[in-house]
């Protein structure tokens, strides 16, 4: 079965700092890969994604992540962090499942804080 | 376009009783998910629906939770009778039927469950 695992519960960086955030997947066949962010009292937004094509994918926000298939890692990075970045940030993978559907598996979030 | 709307945000029951989630799916989208985040750990799938039809439910964690989506528009999810281990963050997506991952899964803002 599929797993996301994402290193770190808490990040703290300051304003202006680069934002690293790290995913790693378990999957003998490359997932499709996304990044979600939730804000305190919303709903999961989606950050970026990878399906197929260049592995450095670019989101909304001045987010980018790449995908290593040699690492199974989707490592979601901004150069400079700002306040309003702070946020809970959740990576996921989706492969295809039994019938042909995708499901997407999701790690346990990473909780980013911004000091100024 | 209507995000995904789920309710209510939020609820608090006793151990015993009966509680029902609603989620509406952007209109025109044939997928929608089911999934649950306890607090500190990750989204986990709980079912899938395609139209009216459950296309994948292994992640229902027991009897007591029954997913219906009559009609192939809103889902709900029914919990009969809650115990305290059902309390956590209930979040619903959809996505259309043709190509999910390329298009990406849109979240709701989630029910939180809270079990007394």
């Amino acid at each position: 079965a599929q797993s996301v695992t994402q290193l770190g519960s808490h990040v703290s960086v300051s304003e202006g700092a680069l934002v690293l955030l790290r995913c790693n997947y378990s999957s003998s066949v490359p997932p499709y890969l996304f990044w979600y962010v939730q804000y305190p009292n919303q709903g999961l937004q989606l950050l970026l994604k990878y399906t197929t094509g260049a592995t450095l994918v670019k989101g909304i926000n001045g987010f980018e992540a790449e995908f290593k298939k040699s690492e199974t890692s989707f490592h979601l990075t901004k150069p400079s962090a700002h306040m309003s970045d702070a946020a809970e940030y959740f990576c996921a993978a989706s492969s295809v499942a039994s019938g042909g559907s995708y499901i997407p598996t999701f790690g346990r979030g990473t909780s980013l804080i911004v000091h100024p | 376009e209507a995000g995904v709307t789920q309710f209510p945000s939020h609820s608090v029951i006793e151990k015993g009783q009966t509680v029902t989630l609603r989620c509406d799916p952007i209109s025109g989208h044939d997928n929608l998910y089911w999934y649950r985040r306890v607090m500190g750990k990750e989204i986990k799938f709980l079912l899938h629906f395609v139209k009216e039809s459950k296309q994948d439910e292994s992640g229902m964690p027991n009897n007591r939770f029954l997913a219906e989506r009559t009609g192939g528009t809103y889902s709900t999810l029914k919990v009969q009778p809650a115990e305290l281990e059902d309390s956590g963050v209930y979040f619903c997506a959809s996505s259309p039927m043709r190509l999910p991952v390329d298009y990406g899964y849109t979240f709701g803002s989630g029910t939180r469950l809270t079990v007394v």
